[in-house]
């Protein structure tokens, strides 16, 4: 059964250092996408990062980069220079049969919530 | 403003009433999904449109919820006979299958924060 397990339930960065947030998946599918969403306390779901599992490249999006590590089926998020706007809840979510059909639902695991330091 | 909309954004209602939802996805985006988000957790998947069609359904939608895109624009979430356990964030989103890399990433809407009293 897919899975995301994010093992990380908060984190502490230093203003302008980079963080790590941790994400491993399990799925039995050849085809599939990644995800990382940041939750602010507004509520509002933003979309950070895709990466697919047919990608070779690490995905990145400016400040965002994510370590899609596929043998590991890890697929950790790197923020660099943090900012304290960073702080928030972050999501990472899986959806299968991407190449083929778009892709089904998304699962997401239970989020991490980093606090940036000023 | 073309994002996702939703409405209304918050509900409060009485045990055992009924309550309906809606949603309006991005104009061109042919699939549509629910989630549901309790305080503290990721949103967990509900069902998903492909148009008109619903395609999925999980095991937590009960026979109390029902979801329907009759047109296959906008979408509406009904919970009938309300409990306690059903108080949580309904989040829409949508995607455009087909669209190259900007299906890729699915466009939520701000939230239905419904409580159950």
């Amino acid at each position: 059964a897919q899975k995301i397990t994010q093992t990380q339930p908060g984190m502490f960065v230093q203003e302008k250092e980079a963080v790590t947030l941790d994400c491993t998946y399990d799925t039995s599918d050849q085809s599939y996408g990644l995800f990382w969403y940041k939750q602010p306390s507004s509520g509002e779901m933003i979309f950070l990062i895709y990466q697919g599992s047919y990608d070779e490249q690490n995905a990145t999006e400016g400040r965002y980069s994510l370590n899609f590590q596929k043998a590991r089926k890890s697929a950790n998020l790197v923020i660099s220079a943090s900012q304290l706007g960073d702080s928030a809840m972050y999501f990472c979510a899986m959806r299968e049969g991407e190449r083929n059909t778009g892709g089904f639902k998304t699962i997401f695991g239970a989020g991490t919530r980093l606090f940036v330091k000023a | 403003d073309t994002g996702v909309s939703q409405d209304p954004r918050h509900k409060i209602t009485k045990r055992g009433q009924n309550v309906t939802f809606r949603c309006d996805p991005i104009s061109e985006h042919n699939r549509l999904y629910w989630y549901r988000q309790t305080l503290g957790q990721g949103p967990e998947f509900l069902t998903y449109f492909q148009n008109e069609a619903q395609l999925e359904k999980s095991r937590l939608l009960s026979d109390r919820f029902s979801a329907e895109r009759p047109k296959g624009s906008f979408s509406t979430l009904e919970i009938q006979r309300t409990e306690q356990g059903d108080s949580a964030m309904y989040l829409c989103a949508s995607i455009k299958f087909g669209g190259g890399p900007s299906s890729y990433e699915q466009y939520f809407g701000p939230g239905t924060r419904l409580t159950v009293t």
